[in-house]
């Protein structure tokens, strides 16, 4: 097993599904994150856990709603998305409970399309 | 807002020359500077974490530089190859800011 896995690879929705991003770290992390990588932008932040805890919501809109059931396990729960919030969403874990000193192990992210 | 600034946005090296690129953050505050290389199709992979003014590391051809106090961090590859083709990213931690990435340096390694 890979250390961050993300699940599905591709996504197509319309404005009107719900759908849910999956990402999995086998490292014994104790934070997670997900970010937003959209064309010819910088990675953007959009949530931080530690230990299952939410430490970070930076001003996403509620149509994203993150969920972390567990230290290993963290979702993205998407409803009545935009076409401006097709992108690349990239899950990543770290050991250093989110504070940003210790890197961050990516997954290969979720390719994004919203009709 | 405070940014992270990478130049150049993009870079062809002939295969064999060595090279380098910048990484501008915020000077005040600091608190981490992370560089990764990111292939196509691929996840980002981390290179360095440097905290400390002067830090300087190196891993096989790739080494990084610090200076906090002035704000920047130089990433430096020797002899570059083929596989060192790749979008390099920098990010840094200032104040109660969480990570802040830059827009990255495309890297192109000419055969």
């Amino acid at each position: 097993e890979t250390g961050v896995t993300q699940t599905p690879r591709h996504l197509v929705m319309g404005m009107t599904n719900k759908k849910s991003l999956k990402c999995e770290q086998h490292l014994g992390h104790n934070a997670m994150y997900w970010y937003k990588q959209s064309a010819k932008k910088p990675l953007e932040l959009m949530f931080v856990y530690s230990l299952e805890e939410r430490v970070e919501n930076n001003s996403v809109p509620s149509r994203f709603s993150p969920e972390c059931p567990n230290s290993s396990h963290l979702f993205l729960h998407l409803h009545t998305l935009q076409p401006e919030d097709s992108a690349l969403y990239l899950c990543a874990s770290s050991q250093d409970g989110g504070t940003g000193t210790g890197e961050l192990f990516f997954g290969e992210g979720s390719r994004l399309t919203v009709l | 807002i405070l940014n992270v600034e990478q130049s150049p946005q993009s870079l062809h090296v002939q295969e064999g020359d060595s090279t380098n690129f910048t990484c501008s953050f915020p000077s005040s505050n600091f608190y981490a500077l992370h560089w990764y290389r990111w292939e196509t199709a691929k996840s980002p992979e981390a290179l360095f974490v440097m905290t400390l003014n002067g830090d300087e590391k190196k891993k096989g051809r790739i080494s990084a530089t610090l200076n906090t106090k002035e704000g920047y961090s130089y990433l430096y590859i020797k002899g570059s190859q083929p596989e060192d083709s790749a979008t390099y990213l920098c990010a840094s931690g200032f104040g109660n800011e969480k990570l802040t990435f830059g827009t990255g340096t495309r890297l192109t390694i000419i055969p």
